[in-house]
């Protein structure tokens, strides 16, 4: 059974860094490609960050590109998101994802998701 | 950047009826490139739907989805009880994912 466990959440100031982590069990994590997706509180979804399973592949969405890194520990089975420069916009649940398989970036796996509250 | 837009924004309907979700994109984006999710209250989004028309693992066939280009739709044929949620439409290229705005399907 593929599990997907984020952990690092929090408050945190404006300007503040952060850094979020999931773990991967169940399925082979080195060869799937893995996504940051986050939410808003009551808002839909946007989509944050992406990575191959070799890491040389990242990409990022706009509203989070110079400010956030994307990183994965294949021995370790760990994704990670490091968030620097904080802004209250950035306040939302941050799930990790499972991309279904190589070129098809939908997610069959989701986490529970990690809540980050940016705010003085 | 492709754009998507879903509509309705709300749908009420009774369980046994029929859904019928709009997703439109603001290009054509062919018709693999496509995914559909179910998301309740306090849940992580399930994959329904993939390429347009494939349904993801254990998902039931009232499930389908279809459509090209730039016009997409996901349909439930006899709405459940446990199907009233929000339901996201998906487009991903090799580099980039955007998601649509959403519909929510309520009971009526």
């Amino acid at each position: 059974e593929v599990r997907l466990l984020e952990s690092g959440g929090g408050l945190v100031q404006p300007g503040d860094s952060l850094r979020l982590s999931c773990a991967a069990s169940g399925f082979t994590f080195s060869t799937y490609a893995m996504t940051w997706v986050r939410q808003a509180p009551g808002k839909g979804l946007e989509w944050v960050a992406a990575m191959d399973g070799t890491g040389a592949y990242i990409y990022y969405g706009d509203s989070v590109k110079g400010r956030f890194t994307i990183s994965r520990d294949n021995s370790r089975n760990t994704l990670s998101l490091h968030m620097s420069s904080l802004r209250a916009e950035d306040t939302a649940v941050y799930y990790c994802a499972k991309n279904l398989g190589p070129m098809i970036a939908v997610y069959d796996s989701w986490g529970q998701g990690s809540l980050v509250t940016v705010s003085s | 950047e492709v754009v998507l837009t879903q509509s309705p924004g709300t749908l009420s309907l009774s369980p046994g009826e029929r859904a019928t979700l709009s997703c439109r994109a603001s290009q054509n984006i062919g018709i693999n490139s496509i995914g559909w999710y179910q998301q309740k209250p306090g849940q992580a989004p399930r994959l329904l739907m993939y390429g347009a028309s494939n349904r993801a693992t254990g998902i039931p066939d009232r499930f389908s989805g279809s459509g090209s280009g730039t016009d997409f739709s996901l349909t439930i044929s006899r709405v459940e009880p446990e199907d009233f949620a929000v339901f996201y439409c998906q487009h991903f290229t090799g580099t980039f994912a955007t998601f649509g705005g959403g519909t929510k399907v309520e009971i009526k």
